[in-house]
């Protein structure tokens, strides 16, 4: 089985672009979660997922960033316009609610995160 | 609001030596704990987590950590370490959903 995957792994923009981030959650997990990491600084929780509705979206810096889950699969996260305190190490994560063994309810199962470069 | 302060960012030791990692939190409710570690060029693993019951959880490769009520506490050990030990560990406290993580220690691992 498949575990989270991330698009792009590294992302290099200029300020002022857009960019767009994708995560797709292992199957069947409802739960869908981004973090970042901005460089020397700690993981931060960005926003969460239940199925397609925003659950938690207070860890989101400002309106540039703009997440979506449409359908309650993949969900993707823009960044419009780009800034350079934007750079840093995006990691999604996903969970589920009920027993699938060898995973665990609730425990957050991580992407390898997404690079991104803003110059 | 919940915190966690991971006390060095870095800690260089010797193959087979005992490693400590030292993992202080804050919060005013129950939280859940736990050690994530990035091995390089890859994503966060789950090292070992504290949700309930005996306050001395252990991984598959050897590590320990014991959940302290009285200290907020919730440090990484490992009586012997090998080269392949070498990465980023992070403490974690996990909150309706939400994990608030450390800054990360970087444990490296010399022959």
């Amino acid at each position: 089985e498949a575990g989270v995957t991330q698009f792009p792994s590294h992302s290099v923009i200029e300020k002022g672009q857009t960019v767009t981030l994708r995560c797709d959650p292992i199957s069947g997990h409802d739960n869908l979660y981004w973090y970042r990491r901005v460089m020397g600084k700690e993981i931060k929780f960005l926003l969460h997922f239940v199925k397609e509705s925003k659950q938690d979206e207070s860890g989101m810096p400002n309106n540039r960033f703009l997440a979506e889950r449409t359908g309650g699969t993949y969900s993707t996260l823009k960044v419009q316009p780009a800034e350079l305190e934007d750079s840093g190490v995006y990691f999604c994560a996903s969970s589920q609610v009920v027993w699938q063994p060898p995973r665990a309810p609730y425990e957050q199962y991580f992407g390898p995160g997404t690079r991104l470069t803003v110059t | 609001a919940q915190s966690v302060t991971q006390l060095d960012s870095q800690v260089p030791v010797f193959e087979e030596a005992p490693v400590e990692l030292r993992c202080n939190y804050s919060s005013s409710v129950s939280v859940y704990l736990f050690w994530y570690v990035q091995y390089p060029n890859q994503g966060l693993q789950l090292l070992l987590k504290y949700l309930s019951g005996s306050t001395l959880v252990e991984s598959i490769n050897g590590f320990e950590a014991e959940f302290n009520k009285s200290q907020t506490s919730f440090h990484l050990r490992k009586p012997s370490v090998h080269i392949s030990d070498t990465a980023e560990y992070f403490c974690a406290v996990r909150h309706y959903g939400k994990l608030t993580f450390g800054q990360g220690t970087i444990l490296t691992v010399h022959p």
